[in-house]
Order: C-alpha cells, then structure tokens, then sequence
C-alpha cells in the first residue's frame, strides 16, 4: 500500500441497505477525515478523528458512523442508506500534532449512488 | 457563520496567467491551502500559506493578506493540464478547516 486507498471504487446500494466504506493508509498519520463532494457544495466535513480511538462530528454527521481501532484504518458506515446519500465520498488523513495543521492526504474516493 | 467565496468557473489560455481568488469570513485563521482537484479524482495539495505575502512554487503562486481575509492563486505559462478545480480551504481558530466550494478552471488552446 503506498499512501491512502479507499475501497470500493464505486458502488450502487437500495435504500434502507447498511454499507462500510473502507479507508486505510500507511502513513502513520494520527488524523483522519471523511468528506462527501456534491456538486456546488465542495467537500463537507462528516466525521474525523484526531489519533486512534478518538472520533468527533464534523459539518453533517446525521446518518454516518466511524470508528478508528488503529491507527491505519477509519472505517465509514451508513446504518441505513437514504437517496440524499448519494455522492463522493473522500477519506483524508493527515500528519497533524496537536495545535498545528499540516496538509491533508486524500484517497481516491468512492462514488456512492443511492436508489 | 464561516464563508469562504471563490468564482464558479473560470477560463483562461493556454500560454496565459490567471489569478484565482478566495475571500473568507472565519472564526479566526491559522492558515489557508490551496488544492488541485482534476476530474474524477482526489484533491491534491498545492500551497499553504499562514503569513502575508507571496510563496512561490514554480508556475504556480499564492498570497495572502490576512487584514483583508483574501487570497489568490497565480497559475503562470497555463497548460492544458492545469484545467481542473481549484480549492480554497482555511483552517479556523478550533482547527477545522474551512473548504470552499472550488473554481473550476477550463484553459482553451
């Protein structure tokens, strides 16, 4: 693995279906993001996580759920996916000490459509 | 709130210059990015800018003035790649980081 992969790619889910979306990087950095870009909006901060075993909200949580057993990985669940879901979803991880900012790393994405 | 302007769209010449701007309104600032974003794919990490004045990195330059919550990029000698989006995003006084919702910059032969 070489930097941050998310898995899947892409993938098409029925209303009311549970999905994970899978992040994981080799970086060893203690923070870790999820955005989704929707078009016009940018990307919207749902959950991060500031070292492992730590999670806290971001802009729009509602519907979402992360976990961060590790430091590697930083898994994102729909408990119930509804059509306003629907999106790009993008993990982002980052070497970042506390009272300091470096720059975010980001994964490929996943392109989730909900029917 | 937080706000964070940026044009919608904007094109520019190959061979050309364009400055791309972004204004912000945030609680407090520790820093401003900027990203580029090709379709389809990740946003990958252009510039950082924390104190006033101009960084140069190449073809591509930012500034920032922090009295007047505003930034701009300069893409210099534009190339057919450089179409893409590009992101502004700062961090707040709680470091958050603010994301803008991008230019997306089209360069014509």
């Amino acid at each position: 693995i070489a930097g941050i992969t998310q898995a899947p790619t892409s993938q098409i889910l029925a209303a009311g279906r549970r999905m994970t979306l899978r992040c994981t990087q080799d970086m060893r950095h203690n923070a870790m993001y999820w955005y989704r870009q929707d078009l016009g909006l940018g990307l919207r901060l749902i959950h991060y996580s500031n070292t492992a075993g730590t999670t806290g909200k971001g802009e729009v949580p509602d519907g979402y759920s992360v976990s961060r057993a590790n430091t590697d990985d930083f898994p994102l669940t729909l408990a119930s996916a509804v059509p306003s879901q629907t999106s790009v979803y993008f993990c982002a991880s980052s070497d970042s000490p506390s009272g300091s900012y470096n720059e975010q790393f980001f994964g490929p994405g996943t392109r989730l459509t909900v029917l | 709130g937080q706000n964070i302007d940026q044009p919608t769209e904007m094109t520019a010449t190959e061979g050309a210059i364009v400055q791309i701007n972004c204004t912000y309104q945030t609680s407090g600032f520790n820093g401003l990015f900027w990203y580029q974003q090709h379709a389809g794919e990740a946003p990958t990490f252009l510039s950082y800018n924390v104190l006033d004045g101009l960084e140069e990195k190449g073809r591509f330059s930012s500034f920032l003035s922090r009295s007047k919550g505003y930034s701009y990029l300069l893409l210099k000698e534009l190339q057919m790649k450089d179409s893409a989006s590009y992101l502004c995003a700062v961090i707040d006084s709680n470091y958050q980081l603010i994301w803008g919702a991008g230019t997306k910059l089209i360069i014509k032969p």
